[in-house]
């Protein structure tokens, strides 16, 4: 059965201190990672889409890539404001999304 | 709009009574996506339209949840009977697809609905 786990389940970092979060997969046939920030209270805003392993991805302080059975979100010196639950979803060749249960993300200033 | 709409922001419903969810995906975008997102993040897939048409159903459970998007009014989704189990976030994805042939889905703020 296709699905994503994703770890750490919860991360406390420094301001400034760099770290990744994973996101496993297992899929019939990938269309398509994505990865969205949630901030409490709020939907999934959309971050990333990967679709070949070795492809990446940067948007500020954050770089998403993909293998072929994992994706890494790379936060480079984290802000307060990067303070989020970060989710990871996938495509199937069936057009089905999955979503992981995601990593919240505590930076402290 | 640029911003997918959800009403109302909180629901609370006696078991057993009717709940009805709204969603106004963004203008241009021909794909509505329902979730339900209950305790630790997880999110469950309910129905997907393209359009008025129902492109993938397979996440509905079908005896109490119903949806529609018809042309010209809010997407809608409706819970006949609720149970204390439906109490969760229930959000509404837009999307287009792409050139490269995704759904990159843009989400509502949610509707929290609160059986009791």
């Amino acid at each position: 059965e296709d699905q994503v786990t994703q770890s750490p389940e919860a991360l406390r970092l420094q301001e400034g201190e760099s770290s990744s979060l994973n996101c496993s997969y297992t899929v019939s046939g990938l269309r398509g990672l994505f990865w969205y920030r949630q901030d409490p209270g709020k939907g999934p805003e959309f971050l990333f889409t990967l679709y070949s392993a070795g492809e990446e991805k940067e948007k500020e302080r954050l770089k998403a890539t993909l293998t072929k059975k994992e994706s890494f979100l790379h936060i480079t010196a984290p802000k307060p404001e990067d303070s989020a639950t970060y989710l990871c979803a996938v495509r199937n060749n069936f057009n089905k999304f999955y979503f992981g249960s995601g990593t919240k993300l505590n930076v402290k200033p | 709009g640029e911003e997918v709409a959800q009403t109302p922001k909180h629901l609370v419903r006696g078991e057993g009574q009717k709940a009805k969810l709204y969603c106004a995906p963004i203008k241009g975008h021909s794909y509505v996506f329902w979730y339900q997102q209950v305790l630790k993040n997880e999110f469950k897939f309910l129905i997907s339209f393209q359009n008025e048409n129902v492109f993938d159903e397979t996440g509905m459970p079908k005896e109490r949840f119903s949806a529609k998007c018809l042309p010209n009014s809010p997407c809608s989704l409706e819970i006949q009977a609720t149970k204390l189990e439906d109490s969760a976030v229930y959000f509404c994805a837009s999307s287009q697809l792409t050139p490269g042939g995704d759904y990159e889905q843009y989400f509502g703020p949610g509707t929290r609905l609160t059986v009791t």
